[in-house]
């Protein structure tokens, strides 16, 4: 069935660094996918959706030149956070068609 | 206000009792509404879509009432695999025909032996 699917699930960066997370959908294409970050004990809050072909729109206060998203193929949506810093560590979670991807725990030293 | 607001939370509730989560929201041209579970450090699941006419899925419900812009959800003898947080969630259409969700803080539910 379908099933959306984001890699990795966990990943540890120096200070600096710039970190690449992935979302694929399974079984399904999709034009658009969003991109969600949520803190500690905090709701979703959706960073920016991602469109097929065309730029992302970024919510209001999510840096763009920071949260690199491409969306290259109808089931691929990837977002780099570059050069992250200790604030970026976050859960990020990717979304499509209203499946959820397993999400990525970032933390950042 | 904010776009979608529920309970505060926790609610800690012996095995087996009812419990009922409540959620309003904002935007009037609210298009679908959900409830959705999340487990600590997961993504979040789809329980139930909520409509009008209400429905019910097992040991629960979801019931709609759009003049009031209210959503409610219940849960009958409460498991506890229950233990977990509600999500109230919104969808809205945007430009373009897209949609987009707008997710409430969740009510953390702990079930308790």
């Amino acid at each position: 069935g379908a099933v959306v699917s984001q890699h990795p699930s966990r990943v540890i960066c120096k200070s600096g660094t710039s970190v690449k997370i992935e979302c694929r959908s399974l079984d399904f294409q999709a034009t658009t996918m969003f991109w969600y970050r949520q803190f500690p004990k905090q709701s979703l809050m959706l960073m920016a959706t991602s469109n097929e072909g065309s730029k992302a729109t970024y919510e209001q206060g999510v840096e763009k030149d920071k949260f690199l998203i491409n969306h290259a193929s109808l089931t691929l949506s990837t977002l780099t956070v570059t050069s992250a810093h200790p604030e970026d560590s976050s859960f990020y979670i990717c979304s499509a068609n209203f499946l959820f991807g397993s999400g990525t725990q970032l933390s950042v030293l | 206000r904010k776009e979608v607001e529920q309970d505060p939370g926790p609610f800690n509730v012996p095995e087996g009792a009812t419990v009922a989560f409540n959620c309003t929201y904002s935007n009037s041209a609210s298009q679908s509404f959900f409830w959705y579970r999340q487990d600590c450090r997961k993504e979040p699941k789809l329980l139930m879509s909520v409509y009008s006419s209400g429905n019910e899925d097992g040991r629960f419900t979801a019931q709609l009432n759009r003049a009031s812009q209210y959503i409610s959800l219940l849960i009958r003898d409460s498991k506890l695999s229950d233990s977990a947080t509600y999500l109230c969630v919104v969808n809205m259409l945007g430009g373009a025909g897209s949609y987009q969700l707008t997710f409430g803080k969740g009510t953390k539910l702990s079930v308790i032996p």
